[in-house]
């Protein structure tokens, strides 16, 4: 059974709109989620991160938004630019730390110019 | 400072050939792992080790062995290939959650996409 889910697999979004990606996780023990963005043929890049003890936390135009009673996270970005064109996973983990990652199966955002 | 690179990047075998996949850290990183990412999957745990002589089982570990002699190099061995270990690997290393100088994430290596026949 999926523990983390995103359940839109696809999301197109105009340049300087927002963007809302979403994820939800079934695991309660979950403490730690974090944001990556992959571009084809290369490896994830961390983009932001939350710990269970915050409900929110901002890096630049990235803001991920966590609500632990609905066991639901989202990300936004705003404005939105044609380089955000890629594919998102969420990923969670227990303990605090970004150790032993249980990833969704990613959202692909294109923003269109 | 490379990060984490992975050898090969494209690597083709037959059904029941054994290979090894190679990832190596310049950060001093204690904690690697494996994962491998299949068509509309999420990333999927494989093996994972906290430090030099200590490995564990992740999610999807069957049919895969992996040991780790020093910091900086996690192997991954197939024993014998199967169609169903076609996929993208990735690397990744962190610090662990105890080390005073932990960061937030892992950090990914550019992967390596093999193909079994």
């Amino acid at each position: 059974d999926q523990q983390v889910k995103q359940n839109s697999p696809s999301l197109s979004v105009q340049e300087g709109r927002i963007s809302i990606l979403n994820c939800d996780y079934t695991n309660s023990m979950f403490d730690y989620f974090l944001w990556y963005k992959k571009y084809p043929a290369e490896g994830p890049t961390f983009l932001i991160s939350i710990s269970s003890i915050k409900d929110k936390n901002e890096d630049g135009r990235f803001t991920v938004f966590l609500n632990k009673s609905a066991k639901h996270l989202s990300l936004h970005i705003v404005p939105s630019q044609p380089g955000d064109s890629a594919v998102y996973f969420c990923a969670a983990s227990e303990g605090g730390g970004s150790e032993k990652l249980v990833f969704g199966k990613g959202t692909k955002l294109t923003v269109n110019p | 400072n490379a990060g984490v690179t992975q050898t090969p990047k494209f690597q083709v075998l037959k059904t029941g050939q054994s290979m090894t996949l190679q990832c190596a850290q310049d950060m001093n990183h204690e904690y690697m792992s494996w994962y491998r990412q299949d068509p509309g999957m999420g990333l999927r745990l494989i093996h994972y080790s906290v430090g030099a002589g200590i490995t564990d089982q992740g999610e999807v570990p069957n049919g895969y062995n992996v040991s780790r002699s020093t910091t900086e190099d996690f192997p991954l061995r197939l024993l014998s290939a199967a169609p169903s270990q076609t996929s993208v690997y990735f690397c990744a290393s962190s610090y662990t959650r105890k080390a005073p100088h932990a960061t937030d994430t892992q950090y990914f290596g550019p992967g390596t996409r093999l193909t079994v026949l």
